[in-house]
């Protein structure tokens, strides 16, 4: 059974702090990394996405990954209120699974002022 | 506008009632999914569908069934057999890009009477 675990939450950061989440998946070949932040009661919307080791920077947003010890993360910086939300880690088993994504359990965000 | 829809976006389900939700996209995308979500918990896969006429099982398909006569279209059945339905039904496509990346629709609440 492929595996993807996220810190455990919630996590609350201050207004404007940095906030790291992190994520671990056992599956070795797995080809594409997904952040995807969900409000309550709300679907899934993607944030990031990391194909290649080391660091994707999209504004206040940086993904990383670590292929070799099975690691991704999302640095959030100037945190704000309107972060808070969950934020799910999706790992693409890539080749002839064609897209399929296995979730991890998500991670609770407060950011408060 | 290009997007995914989903109804209904709250349906209600009595003890051995089938129900069918609904999912289409405009995105010309070649693959479609679907998942559940129960409270707290990540994604779940169910069924998925890369190509017209053809679907695989995911994660948890005992208890629904889904059909992909239309490229657009990629409707779920709950049924009777299902015994604990309530939950989020997400419906998500992407195209055949090597990045893969699934977009979500708006989702459906499922509650048995």
């Amino acid at each position: 059974q492929k595996e993807v675990e996220q810190n455990s939450g919630p996590l609350s950061v201050p207004e404007g702090a940095i906030a790291s989440l992190n994520c671990t998946y056992s599956d070795r070949g797995s080809q594409s990394f997904f952040w995807y932040r969900q409000y309550s009661g709300k679907s899934p919307e993607l944030i990031m996405s990391i194909y290649s080791n080391g660091d994707k920077e999209d504004g206040r947003f940086t993904a990383q990954l670590n292929k070799a010890s099975q690691y991704v993360s999302l640095l959030i910086r100037d945190s704000q209120p309107s972060d808070s939300a969950t934020y799910l880690c999706a790992v693409n088993e890539g080749g002839t699974s064609y897209g399929k994504l296995t979730f991890g359990q998500g991670t609770i965000l407060t950011v408060h002022p | 506008d290009g997007g995914i829809t989903q109804s209904p976006k709250y349906l209600f389900r009595k003890e051995g009632q089938n129900v069918t939700l609904s999912c289409e996209q405009n995105l010309n995308h070649d693959a479609m999914y679907w998942y559940r979500q129960d409270p707290g918990q990540g994604l779940r896969l169910i069924y998925y569908s890369q190509i017209v006429n053809d679907f695989q099982k995911g994660d948890i398909a005992e208890g629904y069934s889904v059909s992909r006569e239309k490229k657009e279209s990629f409707p779920l059945t709950v049924t009777s057999a299902q015994k604990n339905p309530t939950a989020f039904y997400l419906c998500a496509s992407s195209s055949a890009t090597p990045e893969e990346t699934q977009y979500f629709g708006p989702g459906t609440r499922l509650l048995v009477l």
